[in-house]
């Protein structure tokens, strides 16, 4: 399972564009990369996946370069709400059978007035 | 979109009793389940694998006599936590695998905290 490298913890203004990004050079070719958001006393919840290139959709946007050892996940306009820990993991979907997830240390957003 | 539950939220158990945590796919089938623990402040610890119809597949260090797990149909799996003990208090957090949902192949459910006294 390639690993992931995120920051620890990033603080933002509300109304500004935040972009995480996260490490992952062993990626392999058939892993996705995917961010899960996670509130506090709450399951993580699924924000974006992509394999290359860049994933819009409608809450964030998702950079991959072309050699996709790294990917920056946008939160565009950002509010209090979207104060979390958000997860970077990498991974094989649909392979036949499922894989797991292994979660890294997260990065901590702290959106303040 | 795919939902998963989990029951209770909350528990409250004293030392040395048991309690059980259900998770449920409630408009899918999940062939597999996984079980997850989260400390405060901490990241999400994979503890085993649910597979349905089978014995589950526990990570390195975690005792499967401890945390008895049973997948017994296409929607439930149940995690037992046995002799709890107050260092078994935490977030046990668990998901489920939709293989014919998208790229994307795990929903998670809420969580429930498990306070041992």
């Amino acid at each position: 399972l390639a690993k992931t490298t995120q920051p620890i913890s990033m603080d933002s203004y509300e109304g500004q564009e935040v972009n995480i990004t996260c490490s992952h050079n062993n990626i392999a070719t058939n892993d996705y990369i995917t961010w899960y958001q996670q509130f506090p006393s709450q399951g993580p919840r699924f924000i974006i996946q992509g394999y290359k290139t860049k994933v819009t959709n409608e809450v964030a946007s998702l950079f991959i370069p072309a050699d996709r050892k790294s990917s920056t996940l946008s939160l565009p306009r950002v509010s209090l709400s979207d104060t979390a820990v958000y997860y970077c993991l990498v991974g094989a979907p649909n392979t036949g059978t499922a894989s797991k997830l292994t979660f890294g240390t997260g990065t901590r957003l702290q959106v303040t007035l | 979109g795919a939902v998963v539950s989990q029951h209770p939220s909350w528990v409250i158990c004293k030392s040395g009793t048991s309690v059980k945590i259900e998770c449920r796919s409630l408009d899918f089938q999940a062939t597999t389940m996984f079980w997850y623990r989260q400390f405060p402040k901490q990241s999400l610890m994979l503890m085993a694998t649910s597979n349905e119809g089978s014995k589950a597949t526990y990570e390195q260090g975690v005792e499967k006599d401890k945390f008895l797990i049973n997948h017994a149909s296409l929607t439930l799996s149940t995690l037992t936590v046995t002799s709890a003990h107050p260092e078994d208090s935490s977030f046990y957090i668990c998901s489920a695998n939709n293989r014919g949902a998208g790229p994307y192949e795990q929903y998670f459910g809420p969580g429930t905290r498990l306070t041992v006294t």
